[in-house]
């Protein structure tokens, strides 16, 4: 089955400085990527997602890269703002998004004022 | 839009009794829901897929006869966890795959999860 690898497991950053989440994959059958944040208590809010058919995908302050050679996918926040301190899921998926999703580990972002 | 809810938010209870968790999309409909599992400070994992009008898909390792599954129209799912023991003790959430609307399809939206504490 699909196995997600995501680093690291926690960065801290100062606030307005940019941070970089790392997720590689191991089935080149997974074709869609989303990206999670949860707040503690809450559920999985998505943030971003790229499908396969696409290299980068951009949404204001946040950018989704895929390389689907290597396998690896990565998140880029700029401008971090407090509010943006939670953990973070990476996740792949067969058919588009269709099938259930196997999640990384997590990253605990910390945004220092 | 794009909403899905669960109910209840917490749920104590003793062991060997039964837990229903309600999931519920409400502002679309979906005719795939799914159950994850999510112990403290670790990640989600899937625990099966429920499909409107069919029997679920459960992942391995994952007792059908323990988390009954059932998903009878398009924007109800529950999961009912059948005598259960503190190990079971867990946030339970669901999510909703999309099929129609002006938001995207095949994209998954959670909710907002249950707390479930077996004493």
């Amino acid at each position: 089955g699909e196995n997600v690898e995501q680093h690291p497991s926690t960065l801290s950053v100062q606030e307005g400085d940019s941070a970089v989440i790392k997720c590689t994959y191991s089935d080149s059958a997974s074709n869609y990527f989303p990206w999670y944040k949860q707040e503690l208590g809450k559920g999985p809010q998505l943030i971003i997602d790229i499908r396969s058919n696409v290299g980068e995908k951009k949404d204001q302050r946040i950018a989704v890269t895929l390389n689907k050679t290597a396998k690896h996918f990565s998140l880029h926040i700029t401008e971090t703002q407090p509010e943006d301190s939670a953990v973070y899921f990476c996740a792949a998926a067969h058919g588009g998004g269709a099938d259930g999703l196997t999640f990384g580990k997590g990253t605990h972002l910390i945004i220092q004022p | 839009g794009a909403v899905v809810s669960q109910h209840p938010s917490w749920v104590i209870c003793k062991s060997g009794t039964s837990v229903k968790i309600e999931c519920r999309s409400l502002d679309f409909q979906a005719t795939t829901m799914f159950w994850y599992r999510q112990f403290p400070k670790q990640s989600l994992m899937l625990m099966a897929t429920s499909n409107e009008g069919s029997k679920a898909t459960y992942e391995q390792g994952v007792e059908k006869d323990k988390f009954l599954i059932n998903h009878a129209s398009l924007t109800l799912s529950t999961l009912t966890v059948t005598s259960a023991h503190p190990e079971d003790s867990s946030f339970y959430i669901c999510s909703a795959r999309i099929i129609q609307g002006a938001l995207s399809t095949d994209t998954q939206y959670f909710g907002p999860g249950t707390r479930l504490t077996v004493l």
